[in-house]
């Protein structure tokens, strides 16, 4: 499979716990995303990385959320101190080089479902 | 700021029916348009884009979608209905003044084909 994979797939932990979710991009693309989407509701944009480098962040991202892509491959985002209101279903696209493509799709992958007890 | 709006939480058409899922849009200068697909515990699929040139812009699965300027919509279409096509349909956009290149959603369309 040479998609966009996510890993875990599911979380739960207790209000006040860290987590960490893991993102591994579609192998070419050097443009990464992360969104969260709760219920009901269109994905809200949190942060994008172009290769290592976090080039937006949302107001969104509260100061106990952080992302890294260290070597401009795989992603972390971690939440500290996690609130019931973290639950959410957090997803991760990835996109080519828009110096090929003006507006490249983003391709997402399934997504970690965090639940916060 | 850009903004998506989806007026229709829920669309019901017959299978063979044509079909539309309607989209507005709010960004100051040129957007990029998308539509996604999101099927019960899959991921957000994409199925097209808009960037400029011909208003009529064909995807995935039979599905096209129609940009319209001076009505700012980015309406999905398709000329006949399936039952498989039953799902989630979200709207995106980005670009504009401000080259942004993170997506703004719409809240999502919920298409359901009746056989």
């Amino acid at each position: 499979d040479t998609g966009v994979s996510q890993d875990p797939r599911h979380k739960i932990t207790k209000r006040g716990q860290n987590v960490t979710f893991r993102c591994d991009p579609i192998s070419e693309h050097n443009r990464l995303y992360w969104y969260r989407q709760t219920l009901g509701q269109g994905p809200e944009f949190l942060t994008y990385f172009q290769n290592e480098a976090q080039l937006e962040k949302s107001r969104l991202l509260s100061d106990r959320f952080s992302a890294e892509r260290p070597k401009g491959s795989f992603s972390t985002l971690e939440i500290q101190r996690t609130e019931q209101g973290d639950s959410a279903m957090y997803l991760c696209a990835s996109s080519s080089n828009p110096m090929r493509d003006r507006a490249p799709g983003q391709y997402f992958g399934p997504g970690t479902r965090l639940t916060v007890t | 700021a850009q903004s998506v709006a989806q007026p229709e939480d829920q669309v019901n058409v017959a299978e063979g029916n044509p079909l539309t899922v309607k989209c507005t849009y709010s960004v100051s200068g040129n957007p990029y348009l998308f539509w996604y697909v999101q099927y019960p515990n899959r991921g957000l699929q994409f199925l097209l884009k808009y960037i400029t040139g011909d208003n009529l812009v064909k995807g995935s699965y039979g599905f096209e979608a129609e940009f319209n300027k001076s009505q700012t919509s980015f309406h999905l279409k398709k000329p006949s209905a399936l039952v498989s096509d039953s799902a989630l349909y979200f709207c995106a956009v980005s670009g504009g003044d401000t080259g942004r290149r993170a997506l703004t959603f719409g809240s999502g369309t919920r298409l359901q084909v009746q056989p």
